[in-house]
């Protein structure tokens, strides 16, 4: 992986389902990696920041992985409620303190009630 | 809201002029970091400035600048306007530098228009 990635692009769900997406990033010279939840007319907002391999952080029913020797990062959320809709951005360090910073295209979630 | 302020909110000008936006951090957070969305783009980062100095650079082109002052407001400079640089500019802010492992709190982003 050369750069960071987000898959699926979209997804639709119906309330109550469980759903995760995926965000790749190069694995060489890992720094740290931020999810961000953002809503249509609204600016991104802080779900998790995650620097070690094997981390997991939780946020009521979001939860997030770190992997960080294959690349990647998984964000589940159980039970999704129409108010999960939005776009999750993964963003990327990489570097160290003169870091490269990318975000990912994100992963637009739309649940139906 | 996030206490991150950002003015003005639209902004529409024409092609080879210059804009000032501006960016003030949440109380007590150092640092601030410029972004830009476009149309086709994902978020891209544009600078970062900790405490008064530039820290971290990303894509931001030359006839960019920014800087941030000792009350900790910062503000972004674009000249030479082109249509594609036509965007949201966002501002974000945390608490101090090392601090990509700190969450960013988002302003509510400037939008530029360039006809």
């Amino acid at each position: 992986i050369l750069n960071v990635e987000q898959s699926p692009q979209s997804l639709h769900v119906q309330e109550g389902d469980s759903t995760n997406f995926t965000c790749s990033f190069p694995s060489s010279n890992f720094y740290a990696l931020h999810w961000y939840r953002w809503e249509t007319a609204k600016s991104p907002e802080a779900l998790f920041v995650m620097t070690l391999n094997g981390d997991e952080k939780k946020k009521g029913r979001i939860s997030a992985t770190l992997n960080t020797k294959e690349g990647y990062s998984y964000l589940y959320i159980k039970g999704s409620q129409p108010e999960d809709s939005a776009t999750y951005l993964c963003a990327h360090f990489s570097g160290g303190s003169n870091y490269k910073l990318t975000f990912g295209k994100g992963t637009l979630l739309t649940v139906n009630p | 809201d996030s206490g991150v302020t950002q003015t003005p909110k639209h902004l529409i000008t024409a092609t080879g002029q210059r804009v000032t936006l501006r960016c003030s951090p949440r109380s007590g957070d150092l640092s601030v970091y410029w972004y830009q969305q476009s149309l086709d783009q994902g978020l891209q980062f544009l600078i970062q400035y900790y405490n008064g100095e530039e820290r971290a650079k990303g894509n931001i082109l030359e006839r960019f600048s920014a800087q941030q002052f000792p009350d900790l407001h910062s503000e972004l400079n674009l000249s030479s306007l082109e249509l594609g640089d036509s965007a949201l500019y966002f501002c974000a802010s945390s608490v101090q530098a090392g601090d990509v492992i700190n969450e960013q709190f988002f302003g509510p982003g400037t939008r530029l228009t360039v006809l």
